[in-house]
């Protein structure tokens, strides 16, 4: 079945510095893929998303890659600040399907 | 537009009861989906409706069920109750955008059972 991979956390970064929180994906077919946040007693926030290989998602700083040869799907910010601590979860849907497989989700601290 | 929105947001029910959950999705979004949120097992996929059908379940028991409305509002009902199913429930309504769907979820109910 499908599954979705991601770095182990928590990670604490200082503020300004590059992120990047790695997620790899197993999934049949051409899935789409997303980028998911939340923050402390709130529901999840789509951040970005990619449907097809090479396409690249981007919101408020944050990028990620589609990369179909490697099956990833990489996160990254090129500066981080207090405001982005928050879980961050990667996801995949098949195509054609509404079931969001979603990776075990990465703990994002920024201290000041 | 409103968000989606799900009622109650805190919930405690003790082992045995039976529990029913609502989700309100964007208007206009015809699918709806629920998932359960806990520590240990993470974000799983319990079911989704669309146009009062359920088109997909996840691997849950039979004591959860749902249905959707005409007006595209859930429900998932949770019979005979167990510890074990203390989680956060999270409702995402979605329509389709491009190639691919979004989803959108609501702030959840915290289900605390004792």
């Amino acid at each position: 079945g499908d599954s979705v991979t991601q770095m182990e956390g928590p990670v604490t970064l200082s503020e300004e510095a590059f992120l990047t929180i790695n997620c790899t994906y197993t999934a049949t077919g051409y899935p789409s893929l997303f980028w998911y946040v939340q923050y402390p007693g709130e529901g999840l926030q789509l951040l970005l998303k990619a449907t097809k290989a090479d396409d690249k998602g981007s919101n408020k700083g944050f990028e990620a890659t589609y990369r179909k040869e490697t099956t990833s799907f990489h996160l990254e910010k090129g500066s981080v600040q207090v405001s982005d601590s928050a879980v961050y979860f990667c996801a995949l849907t098949p195509g054609g399907y509404q079931k969001v497989t979603f990776g075990t989700g990465t703990k994002l601290q920024v201290i000041p | 537009k409103a968000g989606v929105t799900q009622t109650p947001r805190y919930l405690i029910k003790t082992r045995g009861q039976q529990v029913t959950l609502s989700c309100s999705p964007i208007s206009g979004h015809r699918s709806v989906s629920w998932y359960q949120q806990t520590p240990g097992q993470g974000l799983q996929f319990l079911f989704e409706y669309f146009s009062e059908t359920q088109r997909n379940k996840g691997n849950f028991p039979g004591r959860f069920s749902g249905r959707q409305f005409s007006n595209s509002r859930s429900e998932m009902n949770v019979s005979t109750l167990e510890l074990g199913d203390s989680a956060l429930y999270l409702c995402a309504s979605s329509f389709r955008q491009g190639e691919g769907y979004e989803q959108y979820f609501g702030p959840g109910t915290r289900l605390t059972v004792t």
